[in-house]
């Protein structure tokens, strides 16, 4: 697609319940990055992939976050046992290449809302 | 731990006056800084960014100026527009593939 598209937009769970935030890079991106904004937060890095393997998962919060990316293109945000501290915008971004370029090359989907009640 | 610290949550301006924000980073190992730029709703886009080398960026309205001495980088808009009315993250790289976002500035100008 023309850009980075994430599903569904807005997520409303129940505590406890698992949920799954879908991202569809841009064709042709290698690199895949999902962050979170908490409301009055900054974006915080959550984890990283370079094709399908995940070279550096340091900021997912806790085990209940998972993340997997199938045929170097969509990736799935898993949380289980959703806590109301996961309410927060998630955010996915793709680059061509790790650093690439002078505006690193991230494209920025329009994030998934969730909120945990 | 907030390696990427933005103050003054939010600016008011008025159209064609200068905006100024500022960022300022703790990590010394940061080398390449950017600054995004987010309207309501829509995902964050890419502004402006600078090497660790540099000193200065232009583009246009908006020039980046990096101290590095002092650890701190500076947006400037000049003039300001009603159109610039958005949050602006400061965020910085040092070589690893994350970058570290500032928790945004939002930014009103008035016409």
């Amino acid at each position: 697609g023309a850009g980075v598209s994430q599903s569904p937009s807005n997520k409303v769970t129940e505590k406890g319940k698992d949920v799954e935030l879908r991202c569809d890079p841009i064709s042709g991106h290698t690199a895949l990055y999902w962050y979170r904004q908490s409301l009055g937060q900054g974006l915080e890095f959550l984890i990283y992939f370079q094709g399908n393997s995940a070279p550096d998962k340091s900021g997912l919060p806790s085990d209940r976050f998972s993340a997997e990316r199938t045929g170097g293109s969509v990736s799935t945000l898993t949380i289980q046992r959703t806590q109301q501290e996961d309410s927060a915008v998630y955010l996915c971004a793709s680059s061509f290449a790790p650093r690439s370029g002078g505006n690193y090359g991230y494209t920025f989907g329009s994030g998934t809302r969730l909120t945990v009640v | 731990d907030q390696q990427v610290k933005q103050n003054s949550p939010s600016l008011s301006v008025q159209e064609g006056r200068i905006s100024i924000l500022n960022c300022d980073y703790t990590n010394s190992m940061f080398d390449y800084f950017l600054w995004y730029k987010k309207y309501p709703a829509e995902s964050p886009t890419f502004l402006i960014s600078i090497s660790s080398i540099k000193d200065k960026n232009e583009d246009g309205r908006f020039t980046v100026f990096l101290n590095k001495s002092a650890k701190h980088l500076s947006l400037h808009i000049v003039p300001s527009q009603p159109g610039d009315s958005a949050v602006y993250f400061c965020a910085a790289s040092g070589g690893n593939n994350r970058l570290a976002f500032g928790k945004g500035n939002q930014v009103v100008v008035i016409p």
